[in-house]
């Protein structure tokens, strides 16, 4: 399978805990993407990566998100002391760089539950 | 900021059954904008799109034609089936190109027999 692979698809934690996504974009993409998605809405853009460089970041990206992508290939996003108010879908996609058509490649998302 | 409307829903249609799905947007310059659909289980996959006012995107039956001078981007597709049951989200990119995708809340599409 070549498309944008996510892991764990599931995390369900506790209040407090940290937690870490993990994306594989679409070998040949530079960029990469992470949004996420509450029941009832469309995805919200959190950030997104050419190569290495992290070049936009949301308001939404509280202090307690990290996301980085550290050789350009796979990006991990880290929830830092969890909150009930972060259960949400979390997605990732990429996208080939250049592109000016903003067309981009989802993943299946991580969900998570935040107890 | 950029902004999506799309019409809520759920929609429930019969097979064969016209569908139309209201989008509008709110963007300075000429975004691109798409239709970009989720079936179940399944993640977020692009359905068509349009790049230029009055550009029509086309894709499996569906259609949508960028109206800039209503700002909008409704879809359309003359006879659905059961498989088209999904979720649907218009989104735009803004002007000079696609750094990020701005998405209305979605409308659930369900098609009986």
């Amino acid at each position: 399978d070549t498309g944008v692979s996510q892991d764990p698809r599931h995390k369900i934690t506790k209040r407090g805990q940290n937690v870490t996504f993990r994306c594989d974009p679409i070998s040949e993409h530079n960029r990469l993407y992470w949004y996420r998605q509450t029941l009832g809405q469309g995805p919200e853009f959190l950030t997104y990566f050419q190569n290495e460089a992290q070049l936009e970041k949301s308001r939404l990206l509280s202090d307690r998100f990290s996301a980085e992508r550290p050789k350009g290939s796979f990006s991990t996003l880290e929830i830092q002391r969890t909150e009930q108010g972060d259960s949400a879908m979390y997605l990732c996609a990429s996208s080939l760089g250049g592109s000016t058509t903003g067309e981009l490649f989802f993943g299946e998302g991580s969900r998570l539950t935040v107890l | 900021g950029d902004s999506v409307t799309q019409m809520e829903g759920p929609v429930t249609l019969s097979e064969e059954a016209f569908l139309t799905i209201n989008c509008t947007y709110t963007a300075t310059g000429y975004p691109s904008l798409f239709w970009y659909v989720q079936y179940p289980g399944e993640g977020l996959q692009l359905l068509l799109k349009a790049t230029k006012a009055d550009d029509k995107g086309s894709n499996k039956g569906f259609e949508a034609t960028y109206r800039k001078e209503t700002t909008s981007f409704h879809l359309e597709k003359g006879s659905v089936q059961v498989s088209d049951s999904a979720v649907y989200f218009c989104a735009l990119s803004p002007s000079g190109g696609g750094n990020k995708l701005t998405f209305g809340t979605g409308t659930q599409l369900k098609v009986e027999l």
